[in-house]
């Protein structure tokens, strides 16, 4: 227990729709980092939030968006989505966005584009 | 750019054997290397980490790794698994002031009775 959870845990959408998905922190941390596990690899880097702030982002295209609210949760959101955007979503917390910090990963949220 | 490589994608492994799980990373600059483990549906947890110093990391359920500068390398031994170490392992690389884990596409460990 992480003390981080996503959700929804498992959704299916069709091709071109919206989809947000979403990330309680644990308790204190100011910093959220979202990755994309396509099926047999390893995760990629999104992007990642800090106080707010986007603080850093990987090589995905502008339609994957995302939100830090006040209280550090955050919410992904992938508009026109491909068949491609199937994947478990990981969503990670950390104290600081220094990359010594331990961070601590969600159990994630299956998404399946149909 | 930093890029991780884990050559076994599986490792099959008797329980009670020991087990090596390699990896080997790419950079230009110091790293930090981190190893996580994923159990079936579940994300992921921390095994053990360098940030410096010491190169042989212990960490949780037995692990240790080495840190090798020379060979690029930081591989990951347990000298007796069980079965419940069944389960797909990552590597992964970060710089010191970065923001993101570069993960390697991670090896399946498969302890069989």
């Amino acid at each position: 227990e992480t003390g981080v959870t996503q959700s929804p845990t498992h959704l299916i959408k069709t091709r071109g729709q919206q989809v947000t998905l979403r990330c309680s922190s644990q308790s204190g941390h100011n910093t959220v980092s979202w990755y994309q596990q396509a099926l047999g690899q390893g995760p990629q880097f999104i992007f990642q939030y800090y106080r707010e702030e986007e603080n850093g982002r990987g090589n995905f295209p502008p339609r994957f968006s995302g939100l830090q609210f006040p209280n550090y949760s955050s919410e992904l959101n992938v508009n026109a989505l491909e068949l491609d955007d199937s994947a478990l979503y990981l969503c990670a917390s950390s104290l600081d966005s220094g990359s010594g910090n331990t961070i601590y990963f969600g159990e994630g949220s299956w998404l399946t584009v149909v | 750019a930093q890029s991780v490589t884990q050559l076994d994608s599986q490792v099959p492994v008797f329980e009670e054997a020991p087990v090596e799980l390699r990896c080997n990373y790419s950079s230009s600059v110091s790293v930090y290397l981190f190893w996580y483990v994923q159990y079936p549906n579940q994300g992921l947890q921390l095994l053990l980490k360098y940030l410096s110093g010491s190169t042989l990391v212990k960490g949780i359920n037995g692990f240790e790794a080495e840190f090798n500068k020379s060979q690029t390398s930081f591989h990951l031994r347990k000298p007796s698994v069980h079965i419940s170490d069944t389960a797909e392992y990552f590597c992964a690389v970060t710089l010191p002031l970065g923001q993101n884990f570069v993960f390697g596409p991670g090896t399946r460990l498969s302890v069989l009775p």
